[in-house]
């Protein structure tokens, strides 16, 4: 069984100031992981992927994640956000092998401050 | 490629009273998964579909939750007798076995109940 924690239900930012949103996951199995981004009352989009290879992955609209094995963390960052980037934020796992289910984090909502 | 549409987006029923919900999925993908997501929760996996075959069920599915994909093409989501707690928004997704199990899945915008 995989499970994901998000410590940061909320954070809030000011334009132009760099952005770390934590996540930290538990898994019996080896896992790939993902960070989702949910607009207001909009679908799911996938932001980024960590499937194998490079531990610094990047994604849309200027978000990087790093895989960090022995902490079982994949945080995700932003050197510099915009308005556009409030939303909700979140980090997920699935094992290798079998079908893709993700197990969810509880989320973390971002806004950024004017 | 229209995207994963889900309907309704909206319904808002009385307790009691038994409601569906409709998915359809990108076209070429054969693999369809539900899930429940509440206020302030993650998204929650309530069940998979790989062509017309349910091959899993979350706990979360209760007897009055049932699912089904006759033709291996859309879904339906039912809830029987709908109590105040199934009061969330319920998304939909799907992927393509062709591209491996890369874990991405592309979400509907959802079908929001409320249970008055």
């Amino acid at each position: 069984a995989q499970s994901v924690t998000q410590l940061d239900s909320q954070v809030p930012v000011f334009e132009e100031a760099p952005v770390e949103l934590r996540c930290n996951y538990s898994s019996s199995v080896s896992v790939y992981l993902f960070w989702y981004v949910q607009y207001p009352n909009q679908g799911l989009q996938l932001l980024l992927k960590y499937l194998s290879g490079s531990t610094l992955v990047k994604g849309i609209n200027g978000f990087e994640a790093e895989f960090n094995k022995s902490q079982t963390s994949f945080h995700l960052r932003k050197p510099s956000v915009h308005i556009s980037d409030t939303a909700e934020y979140f980090c997920a796992v699935s094992p290798l092998f079998g079908n893709e289910k993700l197990t969810f984090g509880t989320g973390t909502r971002l806004t950024i401050i004017p | 490629d229209t995207g994963v549409s889900q309907n309704p987006r909206h319904k808002i029923t009385k307790r009691g009273q038994n409601v569906t919900f409709r998915c359809d999925p990108i076209s070429e993908h054969n693999r369809l998964y539900w899930y429940r997501q509440t206020l302030g929760q993650g998204p929650e996996f309530l069940t998979y579909f790989q062509n017309e075959a349910q091959l899993e069920k979350s706990r979360l599915l209760s007897d009055r939750f049932s699912a089904e994909r006759p033709k291996g093409s859309f879904s339906t989501l039912e809830i029987q007798r709908t109590e105040q707690g199934d009061s969330a928004m319920y998304l939909c997704a799907s992927s393509s076995r062709t591209s491996g199990n890369t874990g991405e899945l592309f979400f509907g915008e959802g079908s929001r109940l409320t249970v008055l």
